[in-house]
C-alpha cells in the first residue's frame, strides 16, 4: 500500500529559484524520510525527520513535519541544474516481527532549468 | 562508502523463464529489501530480509520468492517471468534500528518478451 502521496508529481523551475515537495501520509509514524533518485539510478538517502521534530536542515534542503495534518515539505533553496531528479518521501512501518520497513510516495520530478 | 551492487544493470527475458536478480551488500547490514519502481507507482515492497535465512512478504509478494543463505546476498527469484513483470527493480539494505538509512543499488531494468 501507498503511505505517502507527493505533490505536485512534476515541478519545473529556473535554476536559483526555491522548489518545494510536498508529502502526505496516512498512519501515524515514528520518522519520515526523502529520498532522491537522479534518473535511472537507485534512490540516495537526504534526510530524515523524526516524528518529535518539526524542522530539520541540512545544508540547502529545508524539511519539515507536521504530524497533526500528516504531512511533510522538502524545500531546495537556491536550486541548481544538478538538483534535477525525481524526490520521495518515506514513511516507516513495522513488519511482523516489528522490524523497520519503509513505505514510499510516488515521487515529484524536478526539473530545473539552466 | 557503502556499497550495494546489483547483478545486471539490464536484462532481457522471455515469459516462462526463471530469473535470478542478486544483490550484494558489503556493510555487514541485517536488512535486505526488494522493491519494484514502476512509473506512476512509486517504489513497491516485494519482500525484505532481516537475518540469514529469514524473509517477509511485502506489499506485492505475489509472482516472486527471495532468498537469502548468507548475510551480504539477497537474491530475487521469478519463478516463471511473465510481461507484467517487466519493471525496475532495486535493492536496499540497512542496518537494524529505528529510523535507519537504506541504501541502494543502482537498479536491474527487467524486460521480459
Amino acid at each position: 500500500s501507498q503511505q505517502g502521496e507527493e505533490d505536485p508529481q512534476a515541478l519545473s523551475i529556473q535554476e536559483g529559484e526555491n522548489a518545494t515537495m510536498n508529502c502526505s501520509y496516512k498512519t501515524s509514524i515514528n520518522n519520515l524520510q526523502w529520498y532522491r533518485q537522479n534518473s535511472g539510478r537507485g534512490l540516495v538517502h537526504l534526510i530524515l525527520i523524526r516524528s518529535n521534530e518539526r524542522e530539520k536542515h541540512s545544508g540547502r534542503l529545508r524539511v519539515t513535519l507536521d504530524t497533526s495534518k500528516k504531512s511533510s515539505s522538502l524545500l531546495i533553496t537556491a536550486s541548481r541544474a544538478a538538483d534535477t531528479a525525481s524526490y520521495f518521501c518515506a514513511t516507516d512501518a513495522r513488519g511482523n516481527f516489528g522490524n523497520e520497513k519503509l513505505t514510499f510516495g510516488t515521487g515529484t520530478r524536478l526539473t530545473i532549468i539552466p | 562508502d557503502v556499497k550495494v551492487t546489483q547483478s545486471s544493470r539490464y536484462l532481457v527475458k522471455r515469459t516462462g523463464e526463471k530469473v535470478f536478480l542478486e544483490c550484494v551488500q558489503d556493510m555487514d547490514h541485517e536488512n535486505m529489501f526488494w522493491y519494484r519502481q514502476d512509473p506512476g507507482l512509486g517504489l513497491r515492497l516485494i519482500y525484505f530480509s532481516y537475518d540469514v535465512k529469514m524473509k517477509e512478504k511485502g506489499d506485492i509478494p505475489e509472482g516472486y520468492s527471495v532468498s537469502r543463505e548468507k548475510k551480504e546476498r539477497f537474491s530475487l527469484i521469478l519463478e516463471s517471468a511473465s510481461t507484467n513483470q517487466t519493471s525496475m527493480y532495486l535493492c536496499a539494505s540497512s542496518p537494524q534500528g529505528e529510523g535507519e538509512t537504506q541504501y541502494f543499488g543502482p537498479g536491474t531494468r527487467l524486460l521480459v518478451l
